[in-house]
């Protein structure tokens, strides 16, 4: 079975540009989850997709992040403007869904972001 | 946020098993207690869960304290590949809340 697939899987950009990730989850999996995982830090849940619909963005900075999963399938998540502090390991997860016995998350390897 | 407690960093040696504990004092009846570990340079990977009773797979077993306000992650032989970072979540309406878990080293 193929896991979750990510690209590009590093990113050097400079403050003010913007940049794009790309997710394919598992096949199935109802349920997407971008995370961002500063270095020394466990992963923070940036936006959470059942389906197509947004089941919660409240981490999410909403004023330069955005993301969207067409179709209910791929995901991409976008930063425009970047800041230096947004230098970070993007990572990407989907379960099969939300319940006890189906929220199992399988992640990505991630994509590395550095802003200088 | 119902939150965990770990040690910062663990050291075993290769071979011997691993106690890995984490408190959560503030767990509701409805929370599970995930743990998920992760490699060098990779995104985490599920290792078990539990409610209330001890678990047991293939990776590792879970020790779930009678009151539920502790666990133990327990390997039962490290080996140099179980080098990681160990986070204990509890799981919250479906979200997942990471910590700054515990890094264990394993000396050949």
């Amino acid at each position: 079975e193929a896991g979750v697939a990510q690209s590009p899987r590093y990113k050097i950009i400079e403050k003010r540009q913007s940049v794009a990730f790309w997710c394919n989850p598992i096949s199935g999996h109802a349920t997407l989850y971008w995370y961002q995982q500063i270095l020394g830090q466990g992963p923070k849940l940036l936006i959470q997709f059942q389906n197509n619909g947004v089941v919660d963005d409240s981490q999410l900075p909403k004023d330069r992040f955005s993301a969207e999963r067409l179709k209910g399938v791929d995901s991409t998540l976008k930063i425009q403007p970047a800041k230096l502090e947004d230098s970070a390991v993007y990572l990407c997860a989907s379960s099969l869904g939300v319940t006890p016995r189906a929220d199992t998350q399988y992640f990505g390897p991630g994509t590395r972001l550095t802003v200088l | 946020d119902a939150k965990t407690t770990q040690p910062n960093s663990m050291e075993s040696n290769e071979e011997e098993p691993v106690h890995l504990p984490c408190n959560h004092s503030t767990i509701s009846g409805t929370d599970y207690i995930h743990w998920y570990r992760q490699l060098p340079s990779q995104g985490p990977e599920y290792v078990i869960h539990g409610l209330t009773s001890n678990v047991n797979n293939r990776m590792a077993s879970l020790a779930i304290a009678e009151d539920r306000k502790s666990s133990t992650l327990i390997l039962h032989r490290a080996t140099l590949r179980d080098a990681a970072v160990y986070y204990c979540i509890l799981r919250e309406a479906g979200k997942l809340i990471f910590g700054q878990g515990t890094t264990l080293q394993v000396k050949p």
